[in-house]
């Protein structure tokens, strides 16, 4: 089976750092996504771990841990525009293909 | 810019029609998906295509078809439809062996 757990709502202060964790597990691991969706907008990219440790892009950074089944998504100097729903996608699938299966989404708020 | 495009972003139907969702994609994209999004739940996948004419039935296909007779096109069909299938649908578009999907805009459809 497939199980992903990230919570469920956070808060936090514009300028702040905070991070969001993931835990999942999915057979046929091959690399896990972030995606941002704004409310009432589709999912857009913000990275992607296939190796485990931390990959950094500019104020947004993903760390992964292929054998605890754990990642989070690290956001720094938090902005306002910030807010949205932060969703935990493990992939999965033969060389060639790859199946995402998101979970359920943080829902972070910035606050002034 | 990848730009995946949906036939509406609204759209309300009455119990027993047969509705048809399209989905365009302009950058010659091997693989389509269509999901559905509800609150709570996430975003679960119904129906994925990886060539022209081929589907492969993802996590909850029960009462939808798909069509794919041009590769830059993924049609949903929901051949009756019922009240359950109000959602938020979302069509996301990769290529061969590239993990991250683009999504459209998303169609919220209402069944009544």
């Amino acid at each position: 089976g497939q199980n992903i757990d990230q919570p469920t709502e956070m808060t936090a202060t514009e300028g702040a750092i905070v991070q969001i964790n993931c835990t999942y597990q999915t057979s046929g691991f091959n690399g896990l996504f972030w995606y941002q969706q704004h409310a009432g907008e589709a999912p857009t990219f913000l990275s992607y771990n296939v190796l485990d440790g931390l990959e950094e892009k500019g104020r947004f950074s993903s760390f992964l841990s292929r054998s605890k089944g754990y990642s989070y998504l690290l956001l720094k100097e938090l902005q306002m525009k910030d807010s949205a729903s932060y969703l935990c996608a493990p992939g999965n699938g033969n060389t060639g293909f790859q199946k995402l299966v998101f979970g359920t989404g943080t829902r972070l708020l910035v606050s002034p | 810019d990848v730009k995946v495009t949906q036939s509406s972003r609204y759209l309300v139907k009455r119990t027993g029609e047969k509705v048809f969702l399209e989905c365009v994609q302009d950058m010659d994209h091997e693989n389509m998906f269509w999901y559905r999004q509800d609150p709570g739940l996430g975003l679960r996948l119904i129906y994925f295509s990886y060539d022209v004419k081929m589907k492969e039935k993802g996590d909850i296909p029960e009462g939808y078809s798909v069509s794919r007779e041009k590769k830059e096109r993924f049609s949903l069909i929901l051949e009756s439809a019922s009240t359950n299938q109000t959602s938020m649908y979302l069509c996301a578009s990769n290529t061969r062996g590239a993990g991250e999907q683009y999504f459209g805009p998303g169609t919220r459809l209402t069944v009544t």
